[in-house]
């Protein structure tokens, strides 16, 4: 049964600095890997992918970083932002036509102005 | 706005109780999932129905059940309450055919369930 997990529940970083979120998982089937942002008294919103034959992804100040050999993934927010504050969940697809999502427990980002 | 509503947005019950939790999809998605988050725990897959099947049953309890209607709108129903039901509870819905590659699910805001 794939686990995603994410070891760190907080970070804590200055504005202006790199945000870097890690994310280990431990099953190589999958198609996708997701992180998902949720800010209090809101759902998840989807934030960036990538597909399991890239080794990177980047979509503005959000870079996400994929090491098959170590089953590693991160996300890189650069710069990071005090709007970024949220909680950061890593998840993967398990692909085909049934799109369950399997999250970690998330980590607690707080950018600090 | 992810185009998913859910209600209610807060409910207060007694343990032993039964509720009935609301989840209307995005317009056109057909698939709508079910999750849980409880204190310190990610979000754990309860459920998940495609055009008014069930696709795929994670970690649900047997008190607890869901159904999708033809209108595609979906109800979980949680009964038996316990203290440890106490969580918020998403609904999510996709697009839900192989068109869509990347698996991104559209949350609802949640509905927050509270047994005392």
């Amino acid at each position: 049964d794939q686990q995603v997990k994410q070891n760190s529940p907080s970070l804590s970083v200055q504005e202006g600095r790199i945000s870097i979120l890690n994310c280990d998982y431990t099953n190589s089937m999958f198609d996708y890997f997701l992180w998902y942002k949720k800010y209090p008294a809101e759902g998840p919103t989807f934030l960036i992918s990538i597909s399991s034959i890239k080794d990177k992804n980047e979509d503005g100040r959000f870079t996400v970083f994929l090491n098959k050999s170590a089953k590693h993934l991160s996300l890189h927010i650069v710069p990071s932002q005090p709007g970024d504050s949220a909680v950061y969940f890593c998840a993967d697809n398990s692909g085909g036509s049934n799109y369950k999502l399997t999250f970690g427990k998330g980590t607690l980002l707080t950018v600090n102005p | 706005d992810s185009g998913v509503t859910q209600t209610p947005k807060h409910l207060i019950t007694a343990t032993g109780q039964r509720v009935t939790l609301r989840c209307s999809p995005r317009s056109g998605d057909l698939s709508v999932y079910w999750y849980q988050q409880s204190l310190d725990q990610g979000l754990q897959f309860l459920i998940q129905y495609y055009n008014g099947e069930e696709r795929a049953k994670g970690n649900i309890l047997e008190r607890f059940s869901a159904q999708q209607f033809p209108d595609l709108h979906s109800e979980l129903n949680l009964s038996s309450l316990e203290l440890g039901d106490s969580a918020l509870y998403f609904c999510a819905s996709s697009v839900g055919h192989v068109g869509s590659l990347t698996g991104e699910l559209f949350f609802g805001e949640g509905s927050r369930l509270t047994v005392l």
